[in-house]
């Protein structure tokens, strides 16, 4: 159980387009989702903690009308990147927390490339 | 300045050979997690620590947290190409348990 999709699993899009990444929780409910960012060789950083129902919260220094996340139901939070220019190609990583639990759920993550 | 700084960065080893990783921070926390991450893939977790001076093993893995619980140390006993990946100490902070990752160390494994 604790399984944790993400899709797509890859995308390449041009500068000014917007992409749209989905979560989703398969075998489980979560009340709240995270949405990670990992540079090349680099660790994850938190950009937004999403809660079912309600507005994310970001980090400091992330755009929220950048990266925009709605999560809608218990199962999926999705997170689109508008007007993406290259420097936000990245390898982009959610996780889902167990409504009531404490552990997060990792997601295969979805690399982006912007040209 | 990070939260949590990983030593070292970067570590390539001979197949057989031991090794440490340490985490590091000048904080207390609750508990403690460890994760290893292969290239493509999302984080796995691999164990979590609680009690100060805690000792745990996972296979050829032994994870310490240390007594004041600011730190903690990941060792591997005869490490396999298998072990190879980046390995990740994480601690939850904030009211929303955030879980903020270490700086990473990137273990390279070689036959």
């Amino acid at each position: 159980g604790a399984v944790v999709s993400q899709h797509p699993s890859w995308v390449i899009c041009k500068s000014g387009t917007s992409v749209k990444i989905e979560c989703r929780s398969l075998d489980f409910q979560a009340t709240t989702m995270f949405w990670y960012r990992q540079f090349p060789k680099q660790s994850l950083m938190l950009m937004a903690t999403s809660n079912e129902g309600s507005k994310a919260t970001y980090e400091q220094g992330v755009e929220k009308d950048k990266f925009l996340i709605n999560h809608a139901s218990l199962t999926l939070s999705t997170l689109t990147v508008t007007s993406a220019h290259p420097e936000d190609s990245s390898f982009y990583i959610c996780s889902a927390r167990r409504t009531g639990a404490y552990e997060q759920y990792f997601g295969p993550g979805t690399r982006l490339t912007v040209t | 300045t990070q939260l949590l700084e990983q030593s070292p960065q970067f570590l390539s080893i001979q197949e057989g050979e031991n090794l440490t990783v340490y985490c590091n921070s000048s904080s207390v926390f609750s508990s403690l997690q460890w994760y290893r991450q292969e290239p493509g893939e999302g984080p796995v977790l691999l164990v979590t620590v609680v009690t100060g001076g805690e000792v745990k093993k996972l296979k050829r893995l032994t994870f310490q947290f240390g007594d004041a619980r600011k730190d903690s140390s990941l060792h591997i006993t005869a490490a396999q190409p298998g072990d190879t990946g980046l390995y990740l100490c994480a601690v939850t902070t904030g009211t929303a348990s955030k879980l903020t990752f270490g700086t990473g160390t990137r273990l390279q494994v070689m036959l």
